[in-house]
């Protein structure tokens, strides 16, 4: 059965450092998301995207964060000049329509 | 705004116990409902969803849902719980199209006795 994957599955960091998580969403998905939660938290989503620009994203998803589909298969999250507060298990996920396929996770620490 | 609450933090059953995870959520429009479960250390894996129609949905894992649109409600049930499914259960609701964010409840954390 068909999966997203996400790497790194951990990723530690320092404050101000950027990061790039990376996703594959499943094959012939048309619409991929981002969400994060943050420990003991909700998920939250982040950001969703479609025909290769962002269709929605919350208020979250400030200047700091950008989202890329580089090539057919990757989707990613970069994270410019990370803070404390953006460390939290990041979801990629992907759809036709809905519902929506969620990924492992890559948890993020920023020291 | 949507919203969803899901009132149980923690549940602990013993095996072979029914189950009830409770989900009331807050929607202008006709909602797209689902549950996700997370096991430590894995993803959000979809167990149901509720589009439109019968009210009662079924699941993966011998679960199922029920619509209730007065309640505002979507419970997950499962007659009888296996130690294997102990781990975190979200509710998530969402419009009806696609790519558009899930709002999530908190989580309730089920914990399963032998």
């Amino acid at each position: 059965e068909p999966e997203v994957t996400q790497t790194p599955s951990h990723q530690v960091t320092q404050m101000g450092q950027e990061v790039i998580l990376r996703c594959v969403p499943i094959s012939n998905h048309l619409y991929f998301y981002w969400y994060r939660q943050i420990l003991g938290q909700k998920v939250e989503f982040l950001v969703s995207f479609y025909n290769n620009e962002i269709s929605e994203k919350s208020e979250i998803f400030d200047d700091q964060f950008s989202v890329e589909r580089p090539d057919g298969s990757n989707f990613t999250l970069k994270i410019r000049s990370t803070k404390l507060e953006d460390s939290a298990m990041y979801f990629c996920a992907s759809s036709v329509g809905t519902p929506q396929y969620f990924g492992p996770g890559t948890r993020l620490l920023v020291l | 705004a949507q919203s969803v609450t899901q009132p149980d933090i923690h549940i602990t059953v013993s095996e072979g116990a029914s189950l009830e995870l409770r989900c009331n959520y807050s929607y202008g429009a006709t909602p797209y409902l689902f549950w996700y479960v997370q096991s430590p250390g894995q993803g959000l894996q979809l167990l149901l969803k509720y589009f439109s129609g019968d009210t009662l949905v079924q699941g993966i894992k011998g679960f199922e849902a029920e619509f209730k649109r007065s309640q505002s409600s979507f419970n997950l049930r499962k007659p009888s719980v296996h130690w294997s499914d102990a781990a975190e259960y979200f509710c998530a609701v969402g419009p009806n199209n696609a790519g558009n964010m899930l709002t999530f409840g908190g989580g309730t954390r089920l914990m399963v006795k032998p």
